[in-house]
């Protein structure tokens, strides 16, 4: 079975400040990974993806994250956050190569504060 | 359509009775998800769609749960004899199939009074 593990559930920074969300997963096949974000009041939005290739993969909005096979994590990065930033942001992975369900993260809540 | 469209965008019903919810996918798109999302549990899988048939139904929580979709299209989850721990944000999601990005609905919030 998969898992995955949002390290933390809050994240407070100032405006400008750098950013790290973690997520680490568990699984014994393949998989593919993402970052969803949930501004207030709204439906999910894909921020970026990893299917395969580089590991280091941007998405939208400034963002970034790496995958690493061998600790099993996909860190959501981004090296200067704005006020717009704060949102929930949800890990996710699927099994690699068939159509199916996202097992989820719990989910980390950033507020980025003036 | 251009997006997921989910309808209705709320929904206050009364514990015991029937509800029903809707998810209009993207034009094309031949699978369709639906998950809930509860404060303090985040988003769980309920079931999945490959045109009209069902592969993967493990997530639905009780038998008082079921869902259909019709023309490999628009699906509906019906929720019989609500509870209140049924209270959630429901979301729907497709994608086309061979690609594993899935796009979601702005969901229905749904309360049992």
């Amino acid at each position: 079975a998969q898992s995955v593990t949002q390290l933390d559930s809050q994240v407070p920074v100032f405006e400008e400040a750098p950013v790290e969300l973690r997520c680490n997963y568990s699984s014994s096949v393949s998989v593919y990974l993402f970052w969803y974000v949930q501004y207030p009041n709204q439906g999910l939005q894909l921020l970026l993806k990893y299917l395969s290739g580089s590991t280091l993969v941007k998405g939208i909005n400034g963002f970034e994250a790496e995958f690493n096979k061998s600790q099993t994590s996909f860190h959501l990065r981004k090296p200067s956050v704005h006020i717009s930033d704060t949102a929930e942001y949800f890990c996710a992975v699927k099994n690699a190569g068939n159509n199916r369900k996202l097992i989820w993260g719990l989910g980390t809540s950033l507020a980025v504060n003036p | 359509g251009a997006g997921v469209s989910q309808s209705p965008s709320n929904k206050v019903t009364e514990k015991g009775k029937d509800v029903e919810l809707r998810c209009d996918p993207i034009s094309g798109h031949t699978a369709l998800y639906w998950y809930r999302q509860s404060l303090g549990q985040g988003l769980e899988f309920l079931i999945y769609f490959q045109g009209n048939s069902a592969p993967d139904k493990s997530g639905l929580p009780s038998d008082r749960f079921s869902a259909e979709r019709t023309g490999g299209s628009v699906s509906t989850l019906t929720i019989q004899r609500t509870q209140q721990e049924d209270s959630a944000v429901y979301l729907c999601a497709s994608s086309s199939s061979g690609l594993d990005i899935q796009y979601f609905g702005a969901g229905t919030r749904l309360s049992v009074l």
